[in-house]
């Protein structure tokens, strides 16, 4: 069964806009990832925060992470339109049998 | 070239073929997976390799196998395809730090 459950499963918001999608667990995890998935194809790695970070940056990403909840947030600012698609939470654990568990996603849709 | 590719892209094949699907990686990576794709259910482990001769079952494994035959090289095998393995079949590379992706192959199974 999956690890991760994104929430919303749809979100919709106006260019300029800020997007953020929510990402819950229900195990212990060495870290937690952001994938993108381009054109419906391949998945691309966006972010990855590590169990003991509670926050991360990269560019327009915003990454936290609260392991007494066991969520995780993922925030676009000043969204475009090319921002428009698939976003999947990845939960990483298992040290030596380390592997990732993906969430079902949230498609993201930004309107010009 | 494509730092992991998968062939072939899309493929159409009739209920109880065999069919295998190949994955090629240029990273260098050890570790290497198989997921499918289904609308609304996210991605699911097949099988994955720690190595050459470590190969391990993932959630879903029944009705598929896989062969590592070299670091580079990773192949899914549906032995007797049925329509409910139609989905979207990736492969990925890497380790704790993030994977790397095919581009997927769109199996259908009619």
């Amino acid at each position: 069964s999956q690890q991760g459950e994104e929430d919303p499963q749809a979100l919709s918001i106006q260019e300029g806009e800020n997007a953020t999608m929510n990402c819950s667990y229900k195990t212990s995890i060495n870290n937690l990832q952001w994938y993108r998935q381009n054109s419906g194809r391949g998945l691309v790695h966006l972010i990855l925060i590590r169990s003991n970070e509670r926050e991360k940056h990269s560019g327009r990403l915003r990454v936290t992470l609260d392991t007494s909840k066991k969520s995780s947030s993922l925030l676009i600012t000043a969204s475009r339109a090319a921002d428009t698609t698939s976003y999947f939470c990845a939960t990483g654990s298992g040290g030596s049998n380390y592997k990732l568990t993906f969430g079902k996603g949230t498609l993201l849709t930004v309107n010009p | 070239d494509a730092d992991v590719t998968q062939t072939p892209r899309n493929r159409i094949t009739k209920t109880g073929k065999r069919i295998m699907l190949e994955c090629s990686q240029t990273k260098g990576h050890d570790r290497m997976y198989w997921y499918r794709q289904d609308p609304g259910l996210g991605l699911r482990l097949i099988y994955y390799s720690f190595d050459v001769k470590d190969i391990n079952k993932g959630e879903i494994s029944d009705g598929y196998s896989v062969s590592r035959q070299a670091q580079a090289k990773f192949s899914l095998s549906l032995e007797s395809a049925i329509p409910n393995q139609t989905a979207l079949y990736f492969c990925a590379v890497g380790g704790a730090y993030g994977y790397t992706f095919g581009s997927g192959t769109r199996l259908t199974v009619v």
